[in-house]
């Protein structure tokens, strides 16, 4: 079953815009959710992450928004950028897990110049 | 810089064949995975290893089965290849313990089962 679910599919934004991607998780035993971006030809590689000890997590133009009472998580890029356009994947795991984590449908997000 | 490599960026094999897919990691990491990437469906695991000769199923690890006789390298064997199997190959590494231990991945393997 799909324990992280991902939207959208894709995303098209303009140079200087926000773009937003969000993701639900059923397991209310998650308690680590991080980001990983994919550029074409490319591994994905981690990004940002966050625990549920916090509400948010900034990182330059990126951050995590979290709801622990929603299940839900949020990446904001702010001012996005042409070399942002990649695809993104959220993810989730138990914090006491072996490292195996779980990732939604990926974001292609394409920032028109 | 740490690295995971694999052994073809892109292989083209015939319904029934064997299939090998090597991960080579140099980062010393306990953990290693090996994924498939399909559109619309994310990175879904097909499977882990923890530890040498240890392994662990994934997600969907129908048809495949891994090797892992040396730390450093991680193999996903397609014992009879089917068309169904077409899809991008990712191998990771990352050290254990803890689930916030970054994953390492290698740029993939896309196989074209004919």
């Amino acid at each position: 079953q799909q324990q992280v679910k991902q939207s959208p599919q894709s995303l098209i934004v303009q140079k200087g815009g926000i773009s937003i991607i969000n993701c639900a998780y059923e397991n209310t035993a998650f308690d680590y959710f991080p980001w990983y971006q994919q550029f074409p030809g490319k591994g994905p590689a981690l990004l940002i992450a966050i625990r549920p000890d916090v509400s948010e997590k900034k990182e330059g133009r990126f951050t995590i928004s979290f709801n622990k009472s929603a299940k839900q998580f949020s990446l904001h890029i702010m001012d996005s950028q042409p070399g942002d356009s990649a695809t993104y994947f959220c993810a989730a795991s138990r914090f006491s897990n072996t490292g195996k984590l779980i990732f939604g449908q990926g974001t292609t997000l394409q920032v028109k110049p | 810089d740490v690295k995971v490599t694999q052994s073809s960026r892109y292989l083209v094999k015939r319904t029934g064949e064997k299939v090998f897919l090597e991960c080579v990691q140099d980062m010393d990491h306990e953990n290693m995975f090996w994924y498939r990437q399909d559109p619309g469906l994310g990175l879904r695991l097909i499977y882990f290893s923890y530890d040498v000769k240890m392994k662990e199923k994934g997600d969907i690890p129908e048809g495949y089965s891994v090797s892992r006789e040396k730390k450093e390298r991680f193999s996903l064997i397609l014992e009879s290849a089917s068309t169904n199997q077409t899809s991008m190959y990712l191998c990771a590494s990352s050290s254990s313990g803890r689930a916030d231990n970054e994953q390492f991945f290698g740029p993939g393997t896309r196989l074209t089962v004919l």
